[in-house]
């Protein structure tokens, strides 16, 4: 597609639901970006993806969250046993190449994930 | 390590006027720097960018922004402010801190634009 896919783009969720969110990146970028953005704050890194390789997860919360992208294109962000803190938009992100700092990231316009 | 401060959470200006957003950053590496604009319930959206050609970097809808190293500073400008302007801005910083060219975003700025 043109640009970063995210969905659902709404979703609520009873406390210790689990959740999964979707995130189909730009054809071809060989980057892909996990951030949470919490009510009124920016956004914060969560774990990031070169091809299929999963290289940086430091940014994950809890082993609560998970994300994996096996075929090095469309990637999942799994919420398991979901708390109210929780509740954030998950932006997606990707960008061309994986090298130089100056490389252009493109994000999807995010999951916003309530839990109740 | 690498950081962004930025120094107002809100401002507010009048339509037609101009548009200051402050920005201060540390990093360890020569940094990229960035302005994203978040409209409500949207994406974010690329501003501009610096990778350390011209100080003096020009984005989209008449924003831009002057990298002054001395300053450790990147801030947003914009000569006359539209009432499409209102919306979250953020300050961001990109370095090979970890693996891949993470974004380390600043709190934002939220811009109000009276008629």
């Amino acid at each position: 597609g043109a640009g970063v896919s995210q969905s659902p783009r709404y979703k609520v969720a009873k406390r210790g639901q689990d959740v999964a969110l979707r995130c189909d990146p730009i054809s071809g970028h060989v980057s892909l970006f996990w951030y949470q953005q919490a009510l009124g704050q920016g956004p914060e890194f969560l774990t990031y993806f070169q091809n299929e390789a999963q290289l940086d997860k430091s940014g994950l919360p809890s082993d609560r969250f998970f994300a994996e992208r096996p075929e090095g294109s469309v990637s999942t962000l799994k919420i398991q046993r979901t708390q109210k803190e929780d509740s954030a938009v998950y932006l997606c992100a990707s960008s061309f190449s994986t090298g130089g700092t100056g490389n252009t990231i493109y994000f999807g316009e995010g999951s916003w994930l309530t839990v109740v | 390590a690498q950081s962004v401060t930025q120094l107002d959470s809100h401002v507010s200006v009048s339509e037609g006027t101009p548009v200051l957003l402050r920005c201060n950053y540390s990093s360890s590496y020569s940094p990229s720097l960035f302005w994203y604009v978040q409209h409500p319930n949207k994406g974010l959206q690329l501003l501009l960018k610096y990778t350390s050609a011209a100080t003096l970097v020009k984005g989209i809808n008449g924003f831009e922004a002057e990298f002054k190293k001395s300053e450790t500073s990147f801030h947003l400008t914009k000569p006359s402010a539209h009432m499409s302007d209102a919306a979250e801005y953020f300050c961001v910083v990109s370095g090979l801190v970890r693996a891949g060219n993470m974004l380390t975003f600043g709190g934002g700025t939220r811009l109000m634009v009276k008629p």
